[in-house]
């Protein structure tokens, strides 16, 4: 079966900006999460979405928001990008709690 | 959240077994005990996890202390393709919803 989807795979923003990340789960599956990768603070919990709910939240300021539609695919926004937003920003999904994730490849953001 | 503690990194041969350790001693019960890879340029990716028993699967085994303070990720025979960031997380439900919490992880490397 199809794996974990995220568009775009790379991304170059100017300071400032806005960003919108998406990511479509494997089939099936309705719980999404969000992580930011960076070299100096590995990967951080951003947010989990369930059934189109956010379920939980990491601690991120509230420039970074995210939803999910009813297919289960889900989006993250940042906006008023800073360059320290410069990161690999992976999604994973999951059945639930319990079960494994399964984690896409990543978009690389660069904020110039 | 419950944190784990796990050797910087380790070295093996290829063909050899690997046994990775991970100390988790403010563990829960309702803590399942997760290991992910992280291979370069990669998204991580699910290994093994359990709750009180120990776990086999096709990638690898899972041995978990009876008091289940700490844990062992056994690789049966490391190839050159295992050579990645391992990580022991423990994840729960309740205000856990779909959060993994990555410390720093194990670097292995697998010399031929």
């Amino acid at each position: 079966k199809a794996g974990v989807t995220q568009t775009p795979r790379y991304l170059i923003k100017t300071r400032g900006q806005q960003v919108t990340l998406s990511c479509s789960p494997i089939s099936g599956h309705r719980s999404v999460s969000w992580y930011q990768q960076t070299p100096g603070q590995g990967l951080q919990f951003l947010f989990e979405y369930f059934s189109e709910t956010q379920r939980n939240k990491g601690n991120f300021p509230g420039r970074f928001s995210g939803r999910q539609f009813s297919n289960s695919r889900s989006e993250m926004n940042v906006s008023t990008l800073e360059l320290g937003d410069s990161a690999l920003y992976l999604c994973a999904s999951s059945l639930d709690v319990g079960f494994e994730a399964f984690f896409g490849q990543g978009t690389r953001l660069t904020v110039v | 959240d419950a944190k784990t503690t796990q050797p910087n990194s380790m070295e093996s041969n290829e063909e050899e077994p690997v046994h990775l350790p991970c100390n988790h001693s403010t563990i829960s019960g309702t803590d399942y005990i997760h290991w992910y890879r992280q291979l370069p340029s990669q998204g991580p990716e699910y290994v093994i996890h359990g709750l009180t028993s120990n776990v086999n699967n096709r990638m690898a085994s899972l041995a978990i202390a009876e008091d289940r303070k700490s844990s062992t990720l056994i690789l049966h025979r490391a190839t050159l393709r295992d050579a990645a960031v391992y990580y022991c997380i423990l994840s729960t439900g309740g205000t856990s919803y779909g959060k993994l919490t990555f410390g720093q992880g194990t670097i292995l490397t697998v010399h031929p």
